[in-house]
């Protein structure tokens, strides 16, 4: 069963720092690039960023919105997958998914989210 | 960017009845190297993270009842429940994986009525 549990989350004063984990299980981890996805209360789904794998170097992108805030990192031996947030806005407040895009193979096309983590940012 | 654009914004039908959602793309999602679509829907219900429903615009994700039905292919594309059911309230997002910023639409709520 695939399973993508995140952690991290909570309150922040605007300014400050968070580091979110996402602990996945269930699939080839190396197999998928791995991205954040966000959604803010009672609004729609934000794109935050993405890290591929090793076969495609591990390259990252993110969301001009987060760009030179937020950094995505993964240690394929641990199936962990990471999100630190720096310099937070009151606008970063949502709940941040952890989602698997497969890169290819019998998967290829499929995705996979997590239950999400909500980070607050507020004085 | 590539910009998604649902329509409409929400709908209510009646059990039994067919539901229709439209999503169109700024700019094609078509990749010429595989021809295929690099669309996905997704079904969203209150406090649940985003399920999976279609991808590749027309394939039905393994579990998902075959009342759900994806078509289209280039920049417009369509969601269609052929039967509602009570269980099927929710809102439903497009989703572009073809270029980054990987982008969705804007959601479109799905009531009985």
């Amino acid at each position: 069963e695939v399973q993508l549990v995140e952690s991290g989350g909570g309150l922040v004063q605007p300014g400050g720092s968070l580091r979110l984990s996402c602990a996945a299980s269930g699939f080839t981890f190396n197999d998928h690039y791995m991205d954040w996805v966000r959604q803010a209360p009672g609004k729609g789904l934000e794109w935050v960023g993405r890290i591929r794998n090793k076969a495609n170097s591990y390259t990252t992108e993110y969301a001009a919105s987060v760009k030179g805030r937020f950094t995505i990192s993964r240690d394929d031996s641990k199936n962990s997958l990471h999100l630190q947030m720096n310099s937070l806005k009151t606008e970063d407040t949502a709940v941040y998914y952890c989602v698997a895009y497969c890169s290819g193979g019998s998967c290829y096309g499929r995705s996979y989210w997590g239950q999400g983590t909500l980070v607050t940012v507020s004085s | 960017d590539i910009v998604m654009t649902q329509s409409p914004d929400s709908l209510a039908v009646s059990l039994g009845e067919r539901a229709t959602i439209n999503c169109k793309s700024s700019q094609s999602v078509l990749s010429s190297s595989n021809n295929k679509n690099y669309l996905a829907w997704y079904q969203q219900k209150p406090g649940q993270p985003p399920k999976l429903l279609i991808y590749w615009a027309s394939t039905r994700e393994s579990g998902v009842p075959d009342r759900f039905s994806g078509s289209g292919s280039g920049t417009d594309f369509t969601l269609t429940i052929s039967s509602l059911q009570a269980e099927d309230v929710a809102v439903f997002y497009c989703h572009q994986h073809y270029t980054i910023p990987l982008t969705f639409g804007g959601g479109t709520k799905v009531e009985i009525k």
